[in-house]
């Protein structure tokens, strides 16, 4: 596609629930990235895919928290017993290749959990 | 600590006018320093990128300058617009540790320009 698409756009919850985020980057770029957005602050690192696998998932912050690529496009942020503090903006970017200064960054998924 | 920190968190500005926003880092070394705008509800865009060996920049009313010694960057922004209203997000990005873009965002300026 021309831009980089997340799904949902929002995302209501309740505590415990289980929440999958969906990004679709640009046709062709190996490298995709996830970050989180809290209120006030800028994007924190969560995980890095070049191609199917999970190069650096530093950034994730607990085991309840999983992303997959499995076919070197498409990934999928997985959230399980989603709790009150992972409400946030959920950012996905792709770059043509990982060290490509070019990254294009979707609209985000903005989750709530109540 | 924020290895990357900007200043001011906001600032209101009238229409026309000019302003400069500040970033402090302390990452070392990095591969370059970005400057994004964010509008409200989208994703961060690229304004400027500078490798370490660059002092400036420019991309229109867009200016960013980079002192690697003092490890200080700005952006100056000239005749602002009132599309110019949204958080400008300074980024540094640190190649080096695993041979990709790892890049690390201050919590950003919000601006806000006014008719």
């Amino acid at each position: 596609g021309a831009g980089v698409s997340q799904t949902p756009s929002n995302k209501v919850t309740e505590k415990g629930k289980y929440v999958e985020l969906r990004c679709d980057p640009i046709s062709g770029h190996t490298a995709l990235y996830w970050y989180r957005q809290s209120l006030g602050q800028g994007p924190e690192f969560l995980i890095y895919f070049q191609g199917t696998g999970a190069a650096d998932d530093s950034g994730l912050p607990n085991d309840r928290f999983f992303a997959v690529r499995p076919e070197g496009s498409v990934s999928t942020l997985k959230i399980q017993r989603t709790e009150r503090g992972d409400s946030a903006v959920y950012l996905c970017a792709s770059s043509l290749t990982p060290r490509a200064n070019v990254l294009t960054f979707g609209a985000g998924s903005r989750l709530t959990v109540l | 600590k924020n290895q990357v920190e900007q200043s001011p968190q906001s600032l209101i500005i009238l229409e026309g006018k000019n302003c400069t926003l500040q970033c402090n880092y302390t990452v070392s070394p990095f591969s370059n320093l970005r400057w994004y705008k964010q509008d409200t509800g989208r994703g961060p865009v690229s304004l400027t990128i500078m490798t370490f060996s660059e002092n400036t920049k420019s991309n229109g009313r867009y200016t960013a300058t980079l002192d690697a010694d003092t490890k200080q960057s700005s952006l100056h922004i000239t005749a602002s617009q009132l599309s110019d209203s949204a958080s400008y997000i300074c980024v540094v990005s640190d190649e080096f540790s695993g041979g990709y873009n790892k890049l690390i965002f201050g919590a950003g300026t919000r601006l806000a320009v006014h008719p």
